[in-house]
């Protein structure tokens, strides 16, 4: 069975702080790696997908890696705003069934 | 596409109470997923359908709780008799077979 793991479980830093969140997996036949942007009391945002061929995405700020045989995938936030605090979730897909981490919890003060 | 769907946002019930969730997913998704979040637990799938069919019920906590997706547009979870420990929120997600996943809003549910 799919296990995620995320460390660190909560982080705190300064604003302008470049960040790196990690995500680790214990089966590494997957299909694709998603990072979810969850802020208080609203839904999963879907970041980045990497799918299982490619080693890494990006988007704005964000850039996510994935490296399958070691079953580790890190989401790395350049010069961190106050407006990224959030909580951040992993999503491992097998062959059908999406296996989320528990999240980092992020704030990120002025 | 307006995304995902549900309703209702907040539900308030009794113990015992009947409850239906509904989520109407993306256009031309033939994915849907139903999860359960709460803090103890976090994210945790409760059932898959693909090409509206149940694939996966493995995650439904007990018979109390049953899905239904009788076209490609809508779907249900139905929670009958309900419990206070089924309060959480409740998400639907939909998407392309194996492909990104898109949430909506959820329902927080509260059983009384």
């Amino acid at each position: 069975k799919q296990e995620v793991t995320q460390i660190p479980a909560a982080l705190s830093v300064p604003e302008g702080e470049n960040l790196v969140l990690n995500c680790s997996f214990t089966d590494s036949a997957i299909y694709n790696l998603q990072w979810f942007r969850q802020d208080p009391g609203k839904g999963l945002t879907s970041l980045l997908l990497i799918q299982s061929s490619q080693r890494e995405q990006t988007s704005g700020r964000l850039n996510a890696s994935l490296d399958k045989s070691s079953g580790r995938s890190t989401l790395y936030i350049a010069a961190s705003q106050p407006g990224d605090s959030a909580t951040y979730l992993c999503a491992v897909q097998g062959s059908y069934i999406p296996t989320f981490g528990r999240g980092t919890s992020l704030i990120v003060h002025p | 596409d307006a995304g995902v769907i549900q309703s209702p946002r907040h539900e308030v019930t009794e113990m015992g109470q009947e409850v239906t969730l509904r989520c109407k997913p993306i256009s031309g998704h033939n994915s849907l997923f139903w999860y359960r979040q709460t803090m103890m637990r976090g994210l945790e799938l409760l059932i898959y359908f693909n090409n509206n069919v149940p694939i996966d019920d493995s995650g439904m906590p007990e018979d109390r709780f049953s899905a239904k997706m009788p076209n490609a547009s809508f779907s249900t979870l139905k929670i009958q008799p309900s419990e206070p420990r089924d309060s959480a929120v409740y998400f639907c997600a939909s998407s392309p077979t194996r492909n990104e996943q898109f949430f909506g809003p959820g329902t927080r549910l509260t059983v009384l």
